[in-house]
């Protein structure tokens, strides 16, 4: 079965300092893969997805890029983090018919 | 509208009681339905997913109601281990899933 593995757990940084958080996949192949961002009291919001290597769709407008430069990895980038980009950041993949396995996220606090 | 909507709650119930939560949604094309559970500070984990006829599993049981664009999640005989945040999520195409903001629910003893 899938696993997606994520990390830092949690991360503190400071405005405009850069980001980069990484998620990669076991078990399975070729997965799409998808970032979302849960801020404080809000809902789980899709940020990016990826149906392959190389190949990336921005869902919202935003201060941050994502990069697929394997099968099995996806990471989230920012040159300059801003206070709204604080949030719970998590890395999911497609589990055959069951939805998603999500990773265990990462808890950013931009100050 | 939003694509999924949910009454983010709290629900406080007692042990024992039951649950019963809705979540509508707005694409009619929508496919396939999932319930999550999320626990404070972890990542959601699926709970249930649901089909044009739903399904039970122990004290959970999950319906769609296609005419009017919803889905349930029934909790029976609650415990307090059950108390957590309950994500609906809608999965449309390159099998990306919508969420909705999620209800809370605390099993209070």
């Amino acid at each position: 079965s899938q696993t997606i593995h994520q990390w830092p757990a949690t991360l503190v940084q400071p405005v405009g300092s850069p980001l980069s958080l990484e998620c990669t996949v076991e078990g399975t192949s070729n997965p799409n893969l998808y970032w979302y961002r849960q801020a404080a009291g809000r809902g789980l919001q899709l940020l990016f997805y990826s149906v392959g290597i190389g190949q990336i769709s921005s869902e919202v407008p935003q201060n941050l890029s994502a990069s697929r430069p394997q099968d099995r990895q996806f990471i989230l980038s920012s040159k300059k983090l801003l206070l709204s980009d604080s949030g719970f950041y998590l890395c999911a993949g497609p589990q055959g018919d069951y939805g998603y396995t999500f990773g265990s996220g990462t808890r950013l606090t931009v100050v | 509208r939003k694509e999924v909507e949910q009454d983010p709650g709290p629900f406080n119930v007692p042990e024992g009681a039951t649950v019963a939560f809705n979540c509508t949604y707005s694409n009619s094309a929508s496919q396939s339905f999932f319930w999550y559970r999320q626990d404070c500070r972890k990542e959601p984990k699926l709970l249930m997913s649901v089909y044009s006829s739903g399904n039970e599993d122990g004290r959970f049981t999950a319906q769609l109601n296609r005419a009017s664009q919803y889905i349930s999640l029934l909790i029976r005989d609650s415990k307090l281990s059950d108390s957590a945040t309950y994500l609906c999520g809608r999965r449309g195409g390159y099998q990306k899933v919508t969420f909705g903001i999620g209800t809370k629910l605390q099993v209070i003893p």
